[in-house]
C-alpha cells in the first residue's frame, strides 16, 4: 500500500487559513469515509485532530476542519496560531483491511 | 485517566527478536481494537499491525510473517513480537487505540512510544 500524498510543507501567518491536501486512490481515501488527521509536535506522540473525514474529537479547536472530494481529503486550519506549528499526517482505511498514512506535512507559522 | 504506555524497546542485532508491550489503563481494554504504528527517525508514520476485539489480526506487508500481535485482556496488555529484525525496522513504535467502529474510526489514544534500534 503506497503512502498517501501530502505536500512536504505549508506555511501561513498568524490569523490566516491554510489547507493541507491528502491524495490517495479509490482503494483508500476515495473508497471510505475513514479519513483522519493527526498533529505531531517534535518529540511527542501524534494527536487526533479530525476523524471520519470531518468530525472533531472533544477538546479540539473548531479552527480545525476536514473535508473530502473524490480521492483527496483536506485539512483546513483557520485563524492560524503559533501553537499550530507542527507536523500533520492524514490516514485512511484501505480495501486490504489495513491503514495507510500520508508522508506528513510540516506546518510553519511565519 | 485513559492511558497507553509502551515498553520493551532497545538495541537488537539484525536477525534478532524483541517483544514490545503496551499497558492500557482507564478504559475497557477488551472492547477496543488495538494497533501498532511506527515512525522512523525524521520520517513519517507507518501502520504496522492490528488486533481486533475477537483476536483477529492484521499486518502490513513489510512485517507480515515476521511480527505477531497479541493481547491479554485480563491484564490489559497489548504485545508485538518482532522476529527476524532488519535495519529498516528501526523506529519509534507507538501503541494506539482505535475508537469504536461506526462511531470513531481513527486512532484516538496514543502511547508515548518505545524506541527500537536494529544495528550490529
Amino acid at each position: 500500500q503506497s503512502a498517501l500524498t501530502q505536500p512536504a510543507s505549508v506555511s501561513g501567518s498568524p490569523g490566516q487559513s491554510i489547507t493541507i491536501s491528502c491524495t490517495g486512490t479509490s482503494s483508500d481515501v476515495g473508497g471510505y469515509n475513514f479519513v483522519s488527521w493527526y498533529q505531531q509536535h517534535p518529540g511527542k506522540a501524534p494527536k487526533l485532530m479530525i476523524y471520519d473525514v470531518s468530525n472533531r474529537p472533544s477538546g479540539v479547536s473548531d479552527r480545525f476542519s476536514g473535508s473530502k472530494s473524490g480521492n483527496t481529503a483536506s485539512l483546513t486550519i483557520s485563524g492560524l496560531q503559533a501553537e499550530d506549528e507542527a507536523d500533520y499526517y492524514c490516514c485512511s482505511y484501505t480495501n486490504t483491511a489495513s491503514w495507510v498514512f500520508g508522508g506528513g506535512t510540516q506546518l510553519t507559522v511565519l | 485517566e485513559v492511558q497507553l504506555v509502551e515498553s520493551g524497546g532497545g538495541l537488537v542485532q539484525p536477525g534478532g527478536s524483541l517483544r514490545l508491550s503496551c499497558a492500557a489503563s482507564g478504559f475497557t481494554f477488551s472492547t477496543y481494537d488495538m494497533h501498532w504504528v511506527r515512525q522512523t527517525t525524521g520520517k513519517g508514520l507507518e501502520w504496522v499491525s492490528a488486533i481486533g476485539i475477537a483476536g483477529d489480526t492484521y499486518y502490513s506487508g513489510s512485517v507480515k510473517g515476521r511480527f505477531t500481535v497479541s493481547r491479554e485482556n485480563p491484564k490489559n496488555f497489548l504485545y508485538l513480537q518482532m522476529n527476524s529484525l532488519r535495519a529498516g525496522d528501526t523506529a519509534v513504535y507507538y501503541c494506539t487505540r482505535k475508537g469504536y467502529s461506526g462511531r470513531l474510526d481513527a486512532f484516538d489514544i496514543w502511547g508515548p512510544g518505545t524506541k527500537v534500534t536494529v544495528s550490529s
